[in-house]
């Protein structure tokens, strides 16, 4: 069964930095993609940023592009989000999220954690 | 303002047929194909179709995913109180290099 385990969220001041964490298990974790996709409160759901199976290719949402960078540990089962220069903005649950396929532009997101808070405010 | 253009809202009655409409352009779904999700109160989003209209083992033929040039639709027959919730649409953009989401449709059964 395919797990994914969100930690790392929480309150933190504007302009400050938060490392979030995804624990994968039940697949072979190098094989796929990995993505993180947040949904503010009371708001819809927002592509944050994938990276590819084995560190490959990196992309990222416009609205993060270059305060947050995605990164994975294929050695631990993990995935992280470093997110710096935070802003009231980015205030959602933050999901980890399994890529379906090799291609990004023809793959689902097939499997979903249940997601970390991340506040922020003064 | 989303790329990807939903109703925030619709309805119907046990055992009806309700259809969510998800409109955008050539750079998503007129090129790619479309994902569906659905997404219960304080919980994480499960995927519902992939593909454009194809169902993830265990998802209820009950569900169906359409597409017609550059908007697409999910269709749920035999209505139940169980499928309420909120159900968003997806895609690639070849010109954000993204995934993009509609807003979500919040499905209200009478």
């Amino acid at each position: 069964e395919v797990q994914l385990l969100e930690s790392g969220g929480g309150l933190v001041q504007p302009g400050g930095s938060l490392r979030l964490s995804c624990a994968a298990s039940g697949f072979t974790f190098s094989s796929f993609g990995m993505s993180w996709v947040r949904q503010g409160p009371g708001k819809g759901l927002e592509w944050v940023s994938v990276i590819g199976g084995s560190g490959g290719d990196t992309k990222y949402s416009d609205s993060v592009k270059g305060r947050f960078t995605i990164s994975r540990d294929d050695s631990k089962n993990t995935l992280y989000l470093q997110m710096n220069s935070l802003r009231a903005g980015d205030t959602a649950v933050y999901y980890c999220v399994r890529v379906s396929g090799y291609y990004y532009d023809s793959s689902a997101l097939d499997y979903w954690g249940q997601g970390t808070l991340v506040t922020v405010s003064s | 303002q989303s790329v990807l253009t939903q109703p925030p809202s619709a309805s119907g009655t046990p055992g009806q047929r309700v259809t969510i409409s998800c409109s955008g352009s050539s750079s998503n779904i007129g090129s790619k194909y479309v994902y569906w999700y659905q997404q219960f109160p304080r919980a994480a989003p499960k995927l519902l179709i992939y593909r454009t209209d194809q169902r993830p083992s265990g998802v209820p033929d009950r569900f169906s995913g359409s597409k017609s040039g550059t908007s697409a639709s999910l269709a749920i027959s035999g209505l139940r109180s169980d499928d309420e919730a909120d159900y968003y649409c997806s895609t690639w953009d070849d010109s954000l290099s993204g995934w993009v989401f509609g807003r979500g449709t919040k499905l209200t059964v009478l």
